[in-house]
Order: C-alpha cells, then sequence, then structure tokens
C-alpha cells in the first residue's frame, strides 16, 4: 500500500523567507500526488497536483512541487513566505486504480514570523 | 467546482448517543467520501458514498459504528453511533471534482467532541 511521509509536524518561517515542505512516498511510480492547504477552521483546499506531464508543477498562491522519482520525492516550496500562508500543509498520493482514494500524510504546520 | 455544505459545523455529544451529519452538494457527484481527521492526526478515509448502493468502507471502519446514506446524487449522510470519546473528531465529507482526477474538494468539516 502506499504511504507518505511529511518531515516535520512544524516549520517556521520568517516573512518573506523561502518556504520548504517535505514529503516522501512509498512508491517510484505514484499515479498521482498532491499537495493540500487546510486554513484555521476550514475544509482542504487543493493546492498542486502532479501527474507525470511535468515534474515541476505550479499551484495557487505562488507555490510549486517539484517531483523527483530518484528521490520518491514532492517537496512544497514557495521563493518568498507571506503571513497569509500560515496553515497546515498535507500531502497526499492516490492508491493505485482508484484516483479518488487519497493516502494523506500527517500534515505539516507552516508558522510565518513577521 | 464544487461547494459542499455540512452540518453540524461542530456538535457536544454525550457518550453512547449517535450524531448524523449531512452533506450536501451544489451538483450531482457519482461518488461522494468521507474522511475523519482526529486531532493533531491526518486524515483517513472512512468509506465511499455511491448512489444507489451500499457504502464501501476501508478497513477499521464498520458499516455498524458509522452507517452511511446515499439517498441523490447531491446528498449524504454519515452517522457515528454509539458515540465514545476516542471518536472526537473532525468528519470531513468530500467529491472528486473531477472523475477520474483525484482531485477532491471537501467541506469545511464538522467538529464532533465527545464527552
Amino acid at each position: 500500500a502506499q504511504s507518505v511521509t511529511q518531515l516535520g509536524s512544524h516549520v517556521s518561517v520568517s516573512e518573506g523567507a523561502l518556504v520548504l515542505l517535505r514529503c516522501n512516498y512509498s512508491s517510484s511510480v505514484p499515479p498521482y500526488l498532491f499537495w493540500y492547504v487546510q486554513y484555521p477552521n476550514q475544509g482542504l483546499q487543493l493546492l498542486l497536483k502532479y501527474t507525470s506531464a511535468a515534474t515541476l508543477v505550479k499551484g495557487i498562491n505562488g507555490f510549486e512541487a517539484e517531483f523527483k522519482k530518484s528521490e520518491t520525492s514532492f517537496h512544497l516550496t514557495k521563493p518568498s513566505a507571506h503571513m497569509s500562508d500560515a496553515a497546515e500543509y498535507f500531502c497526499a498520493v492516490s492508491e493505485g486504480d482508484s484516483s479518488y482514494k487519497l493516502i494523506f500524510g500527517s500534515g505539516t504546520r507552516l508558522l510565518v514570523r513577521p | 467546482s464544487a461547494v459542499i455544505s455540512q452540518k453540524p459545523s461542530r456538535d457536544i455529544c454525550q457518550r453512547g448517543t449517535s450524531l448524523t451529519i449531512q452533506c450536501q452538494v451544489d451538483s450531482q457527484v457519482t461518488m461522494m467520501f468521507w474522511y475523519r481527521q482526529q486531532p493533531g492526526q491526518s486524515l483517513t478515509l472512512i468509506a465511499t458514498a455511491n448512489q444507489g448502493s451500499e457504502a464501501t468502507y476501508e478497513s477499521g471502519f464498520v458499516i455498524d459504528k458509522f452507517p452511511i446514506s446515499r439517498p441523490n446524487l447531491t446528498f449524504s449522510t454519515l452517522t457515528v453511533s454509539n458515540m465514545s470519546p476516542e471518536d472526537s473528531s473532525i468528519y470531513l465529507c468530500s467529491v472528486e471534482r473531477t472523475r477520474g482526477t483525484g482531485e477532491l474538494f471537501f467541506g469545511e468539516g464538522s467538529r464532533l467532541t465527545v464527552l
């Protein structure tokens, strides 16, 4: 079965600094990879998705993620953090042929310091 | 895009009681999904609700504990039965934005606290 590992339950950066949230998955051939964001008291929103069309995926709000097959990683980055980026971020992988059945990582809470 | 409304948004329940959570989608969807997010943890899929058939439960979840209804293509309910404090979680309804893509839309969740 697929699994997802997010390193760091909390990441703290200064406003304007680089954001790097790490995600590793268990299989070398994942059907789809996703990053979702959850703002306080809200449901999850899709940030971006990898589908094998391009290894560098651009999402909303200036985020992007790079798929690295050799490292089985799909790390999320943003060049310059904004206060509004403070949220919980979840990496997810779809399981086998069931594209809708997502396996979520444990989440990383991003804190942005003024 | 899909708009998903869940009710109740939060509730405090007594041990041994049951609570039904409603999920309304503003467009017809084939499959709806129910997830649980326990405090400080990630999301776990409970079951997939298909219109016109029995829900499909994931390992560790059973129909007696989490009965699901799916009377039409825009509505589903999840009941948490005979609740215990371990059931205190956020329960989220979701739908696949476009079938076959894995892109899920989520409701805002129902936060249950069981005393």
